[in-house]
């Protein structure tokens, strides 16, 4: 069973669209994210949710907003999409370092091209 | 805040050959360090991570770092390399009293030839 899974695994859209990205975990982990890579291969936190609560919002556009259901979900939701939104997102989870220091454990990533 | 500098972006090396790839951090805070690997197309995959101790740690498919606090460095390395490990790899930080924010390296690529 995969551990983090995120779809779809590719998306392509024209710019201006609203798109959403799903991820699930199945590890029974509290805290998940979403980062961003970059045609350059950069890899930057976009978000971090604990218990269902945003504990961190790097500077991202307001565009983007993560939406978590559930402890085993974090969607990424983008509005008005920009060809700089081209890239690789990747989801990951960790368990909460307050009971116990885990790894984050990330996702097969989901590569968006906007044209 | 934190930052990782990995100071090879691409690093060719002949099959059964030993690497090292390099990585050096600077933190305000005690950190955590990691070391990621990243297989075309896939997502990032632990190999191995310093927390406190030993400051020699071993990883999965037979690579181990090195933590030097005075250097700021944590450096991977693997004494005979394969084919298989062509990827890229990762060095990530993160606060030792926070979750799991990392802060990621640019990446190095490791080519291995035959």
């Amino acid at each position: 069973d995969t551990a983090v899974s995120q779809t779809p695994k590719y998306l392509v859209t024209q710019m201006g669209n609203d798109k959403s990205i799903k991820c699930e975990q199945n590890l029974g982990h509290d805290t998940m994210y979403w980062y961003k890579q970059d045609s350059k291969k950069f890899l930057k936190i976009m978000f971090s949710y604990n218990n269902k609560e945003l504990i961190i919002n790097e500077t991202v556009p307001n565009r983007f907003s993560p939406k978590s259901p559930d402890k085993a979900h974090l969607n990424l939701h983008i509005n008005s999409l920009e060809l700089g939104d081209s890239a690789v997102y990747f989801c990951a989870s960790s368990q909460d370092p307050g009971i116990g220091r885990t790894e984050a454990f990330f996702g097969q990533g989901t590569r968006l091209t906007v044209v | 805040a934190q930052s990782v500098t990995q100071l090879d972006s691409q690093v060719p090396v002949f099959e059964e050959a030993p690497v090292e790839l390099r990585c050096n951090y600077s933190s305000s805070v005690s950190v955590y360090l990691f070391w990621y690997v990243q297989y075309p197309n896939q997502g990032l995959q632990l190999l191995l991570k310093y927390l406190s101790g030993s400051t020699l740690v071993k990883g999965i498919n037979g690579f181990e770092a090195e933590f030097n606090k005075s250097q700021t460095s944590f450096h991977l390395r693997k004494p005979s390399v394969h084919i298989s490990d062509t990827a890229e790899y990762f060095c990530a930080v993160t606060p030792s009293n926070a979750g799991n924010m990392l802060t990621f390296g640019g990446g190095t690529r490791l080519m291995v030839k035959p």
